[in-house]
């Protein structure tokens, strides 16, 4: 069985500097790692993943996610916040669940605040 | 990545009815999952629904309450039967394209009264 942590709740920064949300995971094979975002009253985008290779995954909108397996972490990072970005983001872990099944579990979100 | 459109994208329903939701895909896919959102959460998986045989339900979800039907490898239906407040939610569709990537559809808004 697989679990997801995301730190915080809700985040808020100032437009224009380092967004970064944090994401912890727990899985006893190797993950699948993803994160999404929901912007207000829309479904989920897919921001970024990571499956194999290269541990720091660049997505969409300049946001990027680094593994680290030692850590098992996901954290999400952006250089310089925009307003655009106001969101709710879900961190989420997609891992063989036996009977050629792999299951995706997402972790509680965290809603970013971007102040002007 | 695969394109899904949801049918309604939101409805107000009175307690005791039942409402049917339907997930399009732009594309042939095998496995297609139903999701739950309630007010401020996360997502909960309902369902996996296989083209061919019955859904898959998770712990907490039964036939019954979430019937789920899957007639081709492009299109399902969720219903949710007999609703009450407690079944107001966002209901998403999503299924799995290439590299275990999972997509969504935009949703279904439930709001029971």
């Amino acid at each position: 069985a697989q679990s997801v942590t995301q730190l915080g709740s809700h985040v808020s920064v100032s437009e224009g500097a380092l967004v970064l949300l944090r994401c912890n995971y727990s899985s006893s094979v190797p993950p699948y790692l993803f994160w999404y975002v929901q912007y207000p009253n829309q479904g989920l985008q897919l921001l970024l993943k990571y499956t194999t290779g290269a541990t720091l995954v660049k997505g969409i909108n300049g946001f990027e996610a680094e593994f680290k397996k030692s850590e098992t972490s996901f954290h999400l990072t952006k250089p310089s916040a925009h307003m655009s970005d106001a969101a709710e983001y879900f961190c989420a872990v997609k891992a063989y669940s036996g009977a050629g099944s792999y299951q995706l579990t997402f972790g509680k979100g965290t809603k970013l605040s971007v102040i002007p | 990545s695969a394109v899904i459109s949801q049918k309604p994208s939101r409805d107000i329903c009175q307690r005791g009815t039942s409402l049917t939701i339907q997930c399009q895909v732009d594309s042939q896919v095998t496995m297609m999952f139903w999701y739950r959102q309630q007010p401020g959460q996360s997502l909960t998986l309902i369902a996996t629904a296989n083209q061919g045989s019955e859904a898959t339900y998770e712990s907490g979800f039964v036939i019954d309450k979430f019937p789920i039907s899957r007639p081709n490898l492009t299109f399902s239906t969720l219903t949710v039967s007999n609703m009450s407040p407690e079944d107001s939610s966002i209901y998403l569709c999503s299924v799995v394209g290439t590299t275990y990537e999972q997509y969504f559809g935009p949703g279904t808004r439930l709001t029971v009264t």
